[in-house]
């Protein structure tokens, strides 16, 4: 079975500071992993993918996301937080033996960026 | 390019009416599409999944069903809604990852 989980609901941050979101997974076989931003009543906008190879990825707006294979975990992360950033935000996971490519979500983490 | 559509964007019907939300997509074909259901604007929870005209999973037992009449439309149903059918609606599509969401359909059963 395949689960993710954000532990945190809500990470509050400074405008121009770095900013961490938690994600932590677990799946039979090799992970694909996935963030992505919803903005309010809108559909989710995909910000960045990890299948194979460089454990860190960069994605969109300045976005990144580091795989930890020992930890599980595929956190996401951006240098300098703009208040444009404040949103809520997905991490997701398939198997990828799973064929039908169905993504499994955390719950989600709400940031906020301080002005 | 390939896009993603999805109506109503917000729908408010009363207890044990009728349901049909509609999502098409352009620009590729035979795609996989997916419903997910998303709650108190928080978690997503997959509820169908189709790979072709007239193959639908559901991945939840519930008061909603799926259609998939052409290849690249996907519908979602419900003869009789109830109150716990209100959510935020999001239809999917995705041949290799990453998924492609539409922007959602705000349903509140009265």
């Amino acid at each position: 079975a395949q689960s993710v989980a954000q532990p945190e609901d809500q990470v509050n941050v400074a405008e121009g500071n770095p900013l961490t979101v938690k994600c932590t997974y677990s799946v039979s076989g090799n992970p694909y992993l996935f963030w992505y931003v919803q903005y309010p009543n809108r559909g989710l906008q995909f910000l960045l993918k990890y299948i194979t190879g460089d454990n860190l990825v960069k994605g969109s707006y300045g976005f990144e996301a580091e795989f930890n294979k020992s930890q599980t975990s595929f956190h996401l992360k951006k240098p300098s937080a703009l208040v444009s950033d404040s949103a809520l935000y997905f991490c997701a996971v398939r198997a990828d033996q799973t064929g039908a490519n169905n993504l499994f979500f955390g719950t989600g983490t709400r940031l906020t960026v301080i002005p | 390019s390939q896009t993603i559509h999805q109506w109503p964007a917000t729908l408010v019907q009363p207890v044990g009416s009728p349901l049909s939300l509609e999502c098409t997509v352009e620009g590729t074909s035979n795609p996989n599409l997916y419903w997910y259901r998303q709650a108190a604007g928080r978690g997503l929870q997959l509820l169908f999944y189709s790979v072709g005209i007239g193959q639908i999973s559901s991945e939840v037992p519930q008061n909603l069903s799926a259609s998939r009449p052409q290849d690249r439309q996907f519908i979602l149903s419900s003869k009789k809604l109830l109150l716990s059918d209100s959510g935020f609606y999001l239809c999917a599509w995705g041949q290799h990852s990453p998924l492609h969401f539409g922007n959602g359909t705000r349903l509140t059963v009265t």
